[in-house]
C-alpha cells in the first residue's frame, strides 16, 4: 500500500536555526497538508497545498513557516528562525482529491529545539 | 469558532467489551468525519470516515454513528482486542481542507 514518507524521523536544532522537514506524497495525490502535534496534545492544521499554492493556512504558519514543492515529488515545510516552541511532531498528509476524501499520514519528524 | 470536542479522554475496557468514544462539532458546515488511530510514537492512521449524507457506517468490528442535529458523532468499537489499545482522534471537515482534531481519548483494552 502506498505511504506519504517523511525525513528526516528526528531533528534536533538549535533555536534561532533554520529547518527543512521533507515529505514525500503518495505519487497520485494531488493535494498535501502538513500538521503538527505537540507532545501529549491533539494534531493542529498549519497549511494545505494545491497546484503549487497554499490553500489555506493556520494562525500558527506565520512568516518563519514557508512550504514549497521544489519537484514532481517532495514538499517541503521550512522553519526559518525555529524558537522553542516550534519543538513538536510535524505530521505531512496528503489525499488524492480535496473536499471530503481521505487524508493519509506520514510518520512524522519530531523536531527538538534546544 | 471552530471546534471539536472528545470524550471521555481515557477510557479503559476488559477485552471482548464495546468502547465508544463521542464527539461534538460546533460548525453545521461540517460535512466529513473521520476517525484516526494513532498508537506511540506513530502515525495518525485512518480507521473509518463518514461523510454528512450518512448517518451510520460500518466496518468490521467499528462503525461510525453521525447526528447531523445535534452536531455529534461517535465511533463504537465492538469485542475489543489488547491490540485496540491506541489513541483515538475525531476529527471534523468543514468547507475548506483542514481537518479540525478532537483532543483524543486513550483506549486501553485489558486482556
Amino acid at each position: 500500500e502506498p505511504e506519504v514518507t517523511q525525513t528526516p524521523s528526528h531533528q534536533v536544532t538549535q533555536m534561532g536555526q533554520e529547518v527543512i522537514l521533507r515529505c514525500v506524497p503518495i505519487s497520485n495525490h494531488l493535494y498535501f497538508y502538513w500538521y503538527r502535534q505537540i507532545l501529549g496534545q491533539k494534531v493542529e492544521f498549519l497549511v494545505s497545498f494545491y497546484n503549487n499554492e497554499i490553500s489555506e493556512k493556520s494562525e500558527i504558519f506565520d512568516d518563519q513557516f514557508s512550504v514549497e514543492r521544489p519537484d514532481g515529488s517532495n514538499f517541503t515545510l521550512k522553519i526559518r528562525s525555529t524558537k522553542l516552541e516550534d519543538s513538536a511532531m510535524y505530521f505531512c498528509a496528503s489525499s488524492e482529491l480535496g473536499g471530503g476524501q481521505p487524508q493519509h499520514f506520514g510518520d512524522g519528524t519530531r523536531l527538538s529545539i534546544l | 469558532g471552530e471546534n471539536v470536542e472528545q470524550h471521555p479522554s481515557t477510557l479503559s475496557v476488559q477485552e471482548g467489551d464495546s468502547a465508544v468514544i463521542k464527539c461534538t462539532y460546533s460548525d453545521s458546515a461540517s460535512n466529513y468525519f473521520p476517525w484516526y488511530k494513532q498508537e506511540l510514537g506513530k502515525r495518525p492512521q485512518l480507521i473509518i470516515d463518514i461523510r454528512s449524507n450518512v448517518g451510520e457506517k460500518k466496518d468490521q468490528r467499528i462503525a461510525v454513528t453521525l447526528n447531523k442535529t445535534a452536531k455529534h458523532f461517535s465511533l463504537h468499537i465492538t469485542e475489543t482486542q489488547p491490540e485496540d489499545s491506541a489513541v483515538y482522534f475525531c476529527a471534523a471537515r468543514i468547507d475548506t481542507d483542514k481537518l479540525i482534531f478532537g483532543t483524543g481519548t486513550r483506549l486501553q483494552v485489558f486482556p
